[in-house]
């Protein structure tokens, strides 16, 4: 079975700088979907970003970017320009292309940050 | 503006009562999921559909049912058997196969 895991149950950041939120997964699968999505205090989760796992360029949102390590099963969320907005719960979820029926979440990273 | 909608927001049940949480969804997508949501857990998948009339268990079935007689509306039902039914519930929906999920507030549920 898939597992994802976060391992920064929280993080902080100063405004302007950048941050670096970490994921890993496990999977013997080689092709899948691989998200960040955020929380922040209203609940409503939002998807921030998406990675094909057979796509080798890393994706790019804006001020959000991944690191895509395929062979070390790591899929790490850079926040460059940090604002006060980016407050929130931070999760990272995998999703198989064989077996497309559910999401499998990490149990997420609480970035806070200050002005 | 298309979105999801889960209603209450916040709910109060007393033990041994049932519960149901109302999830619509007006982006004409096929799937949709529950989820449940405990701190320090992160999400877990309750129940989910791919179609109409059909639905499948997700990782924590146990004490909840669902039924998808409508394209837009996937309610939960929280029942007396679920023990720990203290929880904020998420509903989601996709079109399926493109992995994105789009996501309703939520709703909180407190069992007192």
């Amino acid at each position: 079975a898939q597992t994802v895991t976060q391992s920064q149950p929280e993080m902080s950041v100063q405004e302007a700088e950048t941050v670096t939120l970490s994921c890993t997964y496990d999977t013997s699968e080689s092709d899948y979907y691989l998200f960040w999505y955020k929380q922040p205090p209203s609940r409503q989760m939002i998807l921030v970003i998406r990675q094909e796992a057979y796509k080798q360029q890393n994706a790019t949102e804006n001020r959000f970017s991944v690191n895509f390590q395929k062979a070390a099963k790591s899929f790490s969320l850079k926040i460059s320009d940090s604002q006060l907005g980016d407050a929130a719960m931070y999760f990272c979820a995998y999703r198989s292309s064989y077996n497309t029926d559910k999401l499998i979440f990490g149990t997420g990273t609480r970035l806070q940050v200050f002005p | 503006d298309g979105g999801i909608t889960q209603s209450p927001k916040y709910l109060f049940r007393k033990e041994g009562q049932n519960v149901t949480l109302s999830c619509e969804q007006n982006l004409n997508h096929d799937a949709m999921y529950w989820y449940r949501q405990d701190p320090g857990q992160g999400l877990r998948l309750i129940y989910y559909s791919q179609i109409v009339n059909d639905f499948q268990k997700g990782d924590i079935a146990e004490g909840y049912s669902v039924s998808r007689e409508k394209k837009e509306s996937f309610p939960l039902t929280v029942t007396s058997a679920q023990k720990n039914p203290t929880a904020f519930y998420l509903c989601a929906s996709s079109t399926g196969f493109v992995g994105e999920l789009f996501f309703g507030e939520g709703s909180r549920l407190t069992v007192l």
